[in-house]
Order: C-alpha cells, then sequence, then structure tokens
C-alpha cells in the first residue's frame, strides 16, 4: 500500500511571495489533515477535511492560508503572502473514515527569506 | 484546555536502559492517546495507542500506561536501543469509536494535539 505522497519536498521563497503545496493521501482514505510543524515543536493542525468537506480549520490563519480538497482525494495547501514565520515542515496525513490512526506524509519543508 | 504537556524535552539513555516519557492533558473530552516516533527528515509514524478504558497497553518493548484520574499517560521502552534515537511525541484527541459525529460539542473528534516532542539519544 502506497504512503501518503507529498510535494515538494524543499521549498525556498521571499517573504510575501506565494507557496503551494501538494498532498495524495492514501487510497480510500476519507479524513485529510494538515499540519504545521514549526522547528522544535509538535505538528499543529491547521485542517481537517472529510472527503471534499471542512471539519475543522480554526487554526488556520485564514487572510493568509487556504486549503482545498475538491474531489475528495488530493488537496492542496496554498500561502499568500507567506512571512518569515511560515517557516516550517507543513505535514499531510490521512486515515479511513470512523478510524482515529492517522498516517503521515514525508512533509514540504518550507523556509521563508 | 487542549493543551498537551509532554517531558523531558531530551532524554539520554544508555543501550538496554528504559526510557520514559510522560504527558499530562486537560481536556477530559479527550478519549484517544497515540504516541508518534519521528526520525530527522520523516513525518510521524504511529508507535502505539491507547483509551482510558485500560491503564496499561504493552507492544514489544513498548508501553504505555495511563493515569486518567490524574489525566496523565507515559511511555517506557524497554531495552532501549541506538535505533531508538528519534523524536517522540504524544498526542490526544477524541476518539472515532462508535457513529459519534467528527465535529459535536465543540470538539473536532480525529482531530490531534501534540506535546512539544522528546528527542531521545541511546547511546551504544
Amino acid at each position: 500500500e502506497a504512503g501518503v505522497a507529498q510535494s515538494p519536498r524543499y521549498k525556498i521563497i521571499e517573504k510575501r511571495q506565494s507557496v503551494a503545496f501538494w498532498c495524495n493521501p492514501i487510497s480510500g482514505h476519507a479524513t485529510l489533515y494538515w499540519y504545521q510543524q514549526i522547528l522544535g515543536q509538535g505538528p499543529k493542525l491547521l485542517i481537517q477535511f472529510q472527503n471534499n468537506g471542512v471539519v475543522d480549520d480554526s487554526q488556520l490563519p485564514k487572510d493568509r492560508f487556504s486549503a482545498e480538497r475538491l474531489k475528495g482525494v488530493d488537496s492542496t495547501l496554498k500561502i499568500q503572502p507567506a512571512k518569515l514565520e511560515d517557516s516550517a515542515v507543513y505535514l499531510c496525513a490521512s486515515s479511513p473514515s470512523g478510524v482515529n490512526e492517522q498516517y503521515f506524509g514525508p512533509g514540504t519543508r518550507l523556509t521563508v527569506t | 484546555q487542549q493543551q498537551v504537556k509532554q517531558s523531558p524535552q531530551s532524554l539520554i539513555v544508555q543501550k538496554g536502559g528504559i526510557s520514559i516519557i510522560n504527558c499530562a492533558y486537560e481536556n477530559t473530552a479527550f478519549d484517544y492517546f497515540p504516541w508518534y516516533q519521528q526520525f530527522p527528515g520523516k513525518g510521524p509514524a504511529l508507535l502505539i495507542a491507547i483509551r482510558p478504558d485500560v491503564s496499561e497497553k504493552k507492544e514489544g518493548r513498548f508501553t504505555i500506561s495511563f493515569n486518567k484520574s490524574a489525566k496523565q499517560f507515559s511511555l517506557h521502552i524497554m531495552d532501549s536501543q541506538p535505533g531508538d534515537s528519534a523524536t517522540y511525541f504524544c498526542a490526544a484527541g477524541g476518539s472515532l469509536r462508535g457513529s459519534r459525529p467528527l465535529n459535536a460539542g465543540g470538539t473536532s473528534y480525529g482531530k490531534l494535539t501534540f506535546g512539544q516532542g522528546t528527542i531521545l539519544t541511546v547511546h551504544p
């Protein structure tokens, strides 16, 4: 079974630029999560999808971050414009419907200069 | 009320020793407590998880101890090996057992709140 795929793996941008991350969850997993992991900290949930609907986006900075999962499969997370404090690893995770266990992708390391 | 506090921040253990990492939570609605292991450049991987209807769960060299009244849980790694050197995260969330909707009573079930992480180094 293929794992959660994420791309790109690394991205360096200047502040005020835009960036987008892509995630392809494990096949059949209805729930998809985006987490932000700042160096030296635990992952923090940004947004949770169930199929193509948003379950929780309470910690998503909506003035600059957006996410979508249009067909209920893969998802994109966008930052526009980026700030220095957005430098972090962005992790995507997925889980089957009704199951707690989350499976994480390798993450995208974003550096904002 | 959503915080999960983890200690210690770092831990050094000799090969064959016991590694113990502790976590405390505040939200009594949490009823799913997993531990994740993360190697550099990789995403977190589920190690072991417990629900509050049991006080202990063991899988191989890894044991979770759970104290519901104290709202604390801990990970014990027996016979620690250099290959166990990694960052460990505890987490807490609402269990998805049963037909409870994903978003009820102000809590998002399935969502995990993570601790700050413990860097474990096992010396040969």
